[in-house]
């Protein structure tokens, strides 16, 4: 069975620190991995995607790997600020499929 | 370019109603996949459509639940009879084909309350 797994369910931190959320698949037959981010009763908003050829994707202050034969990704955030609290979504595209699998997401608190 | 346009956002529906939830994807996007999040749960893919075609419902409810994505308008989530376990909020996203960029991106969603 193809899944996505999401560890820490919720990260506390303060202000300023540099933090990793991470992502785990069962199958390393992917085609991409996506990074969201969803704030409380909104939509998702991507952040990066990796193709399966990629190792890393980075945009500001996020950098995003992926390591296919340990099956797993792991998004960095750089001196994290208030406004970077909400919850970020891993999702993996199957080689098999064409839809997003979605790990259950990572809550994160940045506190001022 | 405006975004994925998902209406309405809101939506209250007492049991045995129906639901319509309409989604527009990005200009010269012909790809649109719908997700649910039932309250505190993951998303879960339900369908993948092309203009006309119905391409993969693998995650749909076999009962009371259909979707469209006509040649002209926007992409159709019909709910039929709606139970209070259809409570979700449900998104929209388009990416312009299968393979390029393959970038799904995603509306506000539509927040559906069964009462």
């Amino acid at each position: 069975k193809q899944e996505v797994t999401q560890i820490p369910a919720a990260l506390s931190v303060p202000e300023g620190e540099n933090l990793v959320l991470n992502c785990s698949f069962t199958d390393s037959a992917i085609y991409n991995l996506q990074w969201f981010r969803q704030d409380p009763g909104k939509g998702l908003t991507s952040l990066l995607l990796i193709q399966s050829s990629q190792r890393e994707q980075t945009s500001g202050r996020l950098n995003a790997s992926l390591d296919k034969s340990s099956g797993r990704s792991t998004l960095y955030i750089a001196a994290s600020q208030p406004g970077d609290s909400a919850t970020y979504l891993c999702a993996v595209r199957y080689n098999a499929g064409n839809m997003l699998t979605f790990g259950g997401g990572t809550r994160l608190m940045v506190k001022p | 370019n405006a975004g994925v346009m998902q209406n309405p956002r809101h939506l209250v529906r007492r049991r045995g109603q129906e639901a319509r939830l309409r989604c527009s994807p990005m200009k010269g996007h012909s790809h649109v996949y719908w997700y649910r999040q039932l309250p505190e749960e993951g998303l879960k893919f339900m369908v993948y459509l092309q203009k006309e075609n119905i391409i993969d419902e693998s995650g749909m409810p076999k009962e009371r639940f259909s979707a469209e994505f006509p040649k002209e308008g926007p992409s159709i989530l019909r709910i039929q009879q709606v139970v209070r376990g259809d409570s979700a909020a449900y998104f929209c996203a388009s990416s312009p084909n299968r393979d390029s960029p393959a970038e799904q991106y995603f509306g506000p969603g539509t927040r559906l309350t069964v009462t």
